[in-house]
């Protein structure tokens, strides 16, 4: 398998621009996770799918920021407008979800994408 | 609620030292434990998981954890540190009750030293 898949790799913007990053997961994993990390807060989960359904997006900072899961090889998360304070490196991860007693699901991560708001 | 602590953002050593990561963690629940390691403008890969079985977990690239319950610690140590092992590590957490988030600790940056 290629892995989990994020496009752009790179993406910079200007300030009020709508942003559109782009996340394959693996195929046959249920679990699709965002995530943003910046120096000063680390890695912050936003948003998480199951079966292509937002199961907790207490994580998403506000409403500019919205995501979707309109399959399950495909997810979108959509910023809108952009402000500079959203330069990060955004993380698509996905996962297996695992049964009781069994192996812990393990996260698999994408390359990220890197996101400059001028 | 769950959480990890990871002491030192930065940790320095010589090539062939000992390295020693530390991580202790929180949790209400039997915990899952996993290291990922980060290296330079790529994204988080799996280095070693704790799933409650064996307490001392063996991991890719020589690295290995021990899970002490009474400590609630679970430190990554190599013996001898080789310099393509400069990166960040982050230890996390997560529960094995109902939907399996993990929790991530700030992250400590390994540096190597010829």
């Amino acid at each position: 398998d290629a892995g989990v898949i994020q496009s752009p790799r790179h993406e910079v913007t200007e300030m009020g621009q709508e942003v559109t990053l782009r996340c394959k997961p693996i195929s046959g994993h249920d679990y699709l996770f965002w995530y943003r990390q910046t120096m000063m807060r680390g890695l912050e989960l936003l948003i998480y799918f199951n079966n292509n359904v937002p199961i907790d997006d207490s994580g998403m900072p506000e409403d500019r920021f919205s995501a979707k899961m309109p399959n399950a090889s495909f997810s979108t998360l959509k910023i809108q407008p952009s402000e500079p304070r959203d330069s990060a490196v955004y993380f698509c991860a996905s996962s297996l979800a695992h049964v009781a007693g069994a192996v812990a699901d393990t996260q698999y991560f994408g390359p990220g994408t890197r996101l400059t708001v001028l | 609620a769950q959480s990890v602590t990871q002491l030192g953002s930065h940790v320095s050593v010589s090539e062939g030292a000992l390295v020693l990561l530390r991580c202790n963690y929180s949790s209400s629940v039997p915990p899952y434990l996993f290291w990922y390691v980060q290296y330079p403008n790529q994204g988080l890969q799996l280095l070693l998981k704790y799933t409650s079985a064996a307490t001392l977990v063996k991991g890719i690239n020589g690295f290995e954890a021990e899970f002490k319950k009474s400590e609630t610690s679970f430190h990554l140590t190599k013996p001898s540190a080789h310099m393509s092992d400069a990166a960040e590590y982050f230890c996390a957490v997560s529960a094995d009750s109902g939907y399996s988030t993990l929790t991530f600790g700030k992250g400590t940056m390994l540096l190597v030293s010829p």
